[in-house]
């Protein structure tokens, strides 16, 4: 099956400084992919949809300079939390498209778990 | 726009009972797609289903079933006999072509089976 890998599961950083997380599809080509974000308890709100190639689309509310999303090639898309701050702590999930099935399938990753002290 | 309702927040069964988890969907795209992830307390999501908005047909695998209605947008899923390693939050998801295939969450079902 298709497989999307995150790193990194989990970080720690200090206020101030910039968190990069990676969202991998490993055996197969997404030119797709997306970034949740889920609060403790919560459900997961879509962040921006990572274009390759181009630049990425963000849903309402979700500062563009704060989250930096690259999508470099077809099997890597980048997060950055940049000047991250305690309300950035959050579990980070990506989602990536097989370009090769036609069955709107979303594969996830495993989610990455900030923790901004 | 998309929307899918979870109406239960929270539910808690005792092992070998069955469990029904409600999901109610909103979309305009003719073409589109329900799932239904497991979530357990480790964080990751854990695909259980997809069904395409044109298989009105009823799955079974296992303990799980699902039920689709498209009259009632409807999408439930049922647990049977239900064990302890079913605990979880699960969450009815929707894509559309209309909206490029974003998926929308429901805001989850946590569910407790108590030994």
């Amino acid at each position: 099956g298709a497989v999307v890998s995150q790193h990194p599961s989990w970080v720690i950083c200090k206020s101030g400084t910039s968190v990069k997380i990676e969202c991998r599809s490993l055996d197969f080509q997404a030119t797709t992919m997306f970034w949740y974000r889920q609060f403790p308890k919560k459900s997961l709100m879509l962040m921006a949809t990572s274009n390759e190639g181009s630049k990425a689309t963000y849903e309402q509310g979700v500062e563009k300079d704060k989250f930096l999303i690259n999508h470099a090639s077809l099997t890597l898309s980048t997060l950055t939390v940049t000047s991250a701050h305690p309300e950035d702590s959050s579990f980070y999930i990506c989602s990536a498209r097989d370009i090769n099935r036609n069955t709107g399938e979303l594969f996830f990753g495993e989610g990455s778990r900030l923790t901004v002290l | 726009a998309q929307k899918v309702t979870q109406a239960q927040t929270e539910i808690s069964v005792v092992e070998k009972e069955d469990v029904t988890l409600d999901c109610v969907y909103e979309t305009r795209d003719t073409t589109y797609y329900l799932f239904w992830y497991k979530q357990p307390p480790s964080g990751e999501l854990v695909f259980l289903i997809r069904r395409n908005s044109f298989d009105e047909q009823n799955e079974i695998s296992g303990r799980y079933s699902w039920n689709f209605q498209k009259s009632t947008s409807s999408f439930n899923f049922t647990i049977t006999a239900s064990q302890v390693v079913d605990s979880a939050v699960y969450f009815c998801a929707l894509s559309g072509e209309g909206s490029n295939y974003k998926l929308t969450f429901g805001k989850g079902t946590l569910l407790t089976v108590n030994p």
